[in-house]
């Protein structure tokens, strides 16, 4: 079975200044995908950034940029020039590619607050 | 519609009463998911259909949980005799294509909050 681990449960950062959120992640499968979640108080769950596992080149959406380490089943985002609207909870999720099996697996999320 | 959207957005139901939630994907996506998001936890998956077929209801907790899509479009989760433990936000996810290919974008609702009391 498919794990994902945030191990901070909260962070902060910083107006303008850069911030990485942790992720680690178990599988036995060769091929997924990872992603990275926004979910604001209002619940709904937006995508930030996706990477596909067999891709070695890091994803990047704009300020949002990941370092993915497949040997070391690592998952970090980095958001840089931070801003208040990232105020959010932040889950890492893993969805095994093909098969039977395609829902997403979440972590159990990192609280980010950006301070003005 | 734009998104997903879901009713209602909030319940507060008695213990032992049956809830029905509802969720309208994006027009057209063919994949649709339930999950269950506890108080403090991540998201964990309950179910998926793709059009009409339930082809996974893996992660529903007990019998008393039941979901439906019977046109393949708009679908309900329906909760019977409800207990304290399944109070948790209900989010409806759809996307485009089927689940496995691709690692397809699944677009989520804003939920429906249960409160069990």
């Amino acid at each position: 079975a498919q794990t994902v681990t945030q191990s901070q449960p909260e962070m902060s950062v910083q107006e303008a200044e850069t911030v990485t959120l942790s992720c680690t992640y178990d599988t036995s499968e060769n091929n997924y995908y990872l992603f990275w979640y926004k979910q604001p108080p209002s619940r709904q769950m937006i995508l930030v950034i996706r990477q596909e596992a067999y891709k070695q080149q890091n994803a990047t959406e704009n300020r949002f940029s990941v370092n993915f380490q497949k040997a070391a089943k690592s998952f970090s985002l980095k958001i840089s020039d931070s801003q208040l609207g990232d105020t959010a909870m932040y889950f890492c999720a893993f969805m095994k590619h093909g098969g039977s099996q395609g829902n997403l697996i979440f972590g159990k999320g990192t609280k980010l607050s950006v301070k003005p | 519609g734009a998104g997903v959207s879901q009713s209602p957005r909030y319940k507060v139901a008695k213990r032992g009463q049956d809830v029905a939630l509802r969720c309208d994907p994006i027009s057209g996506h063919v994949s649709l998911f339930w999950y269950q998001q506890a108080l403090g936890q991540g998201p964990e998956f309950l179910t998926y259909f793709q059009n009409e077929a339930q082809l996974d209801k893996s992660g529903l907790p007990s019998d008393r949980f039941f979901a439906e899509r019977p046109e393949g479009s708009v679908s309900t989760l329906k909760i019977q005799r409800t207990q304290q433990e399944d109070s948790a936000v209900y989010l409806c996810a759809s996307s485009l294509r089927d689940r496995g290919l691709g690692g397809n974008t699944i677009y989520f609702g804003e939920g429906s909050w249960l409160t069990v009391v």
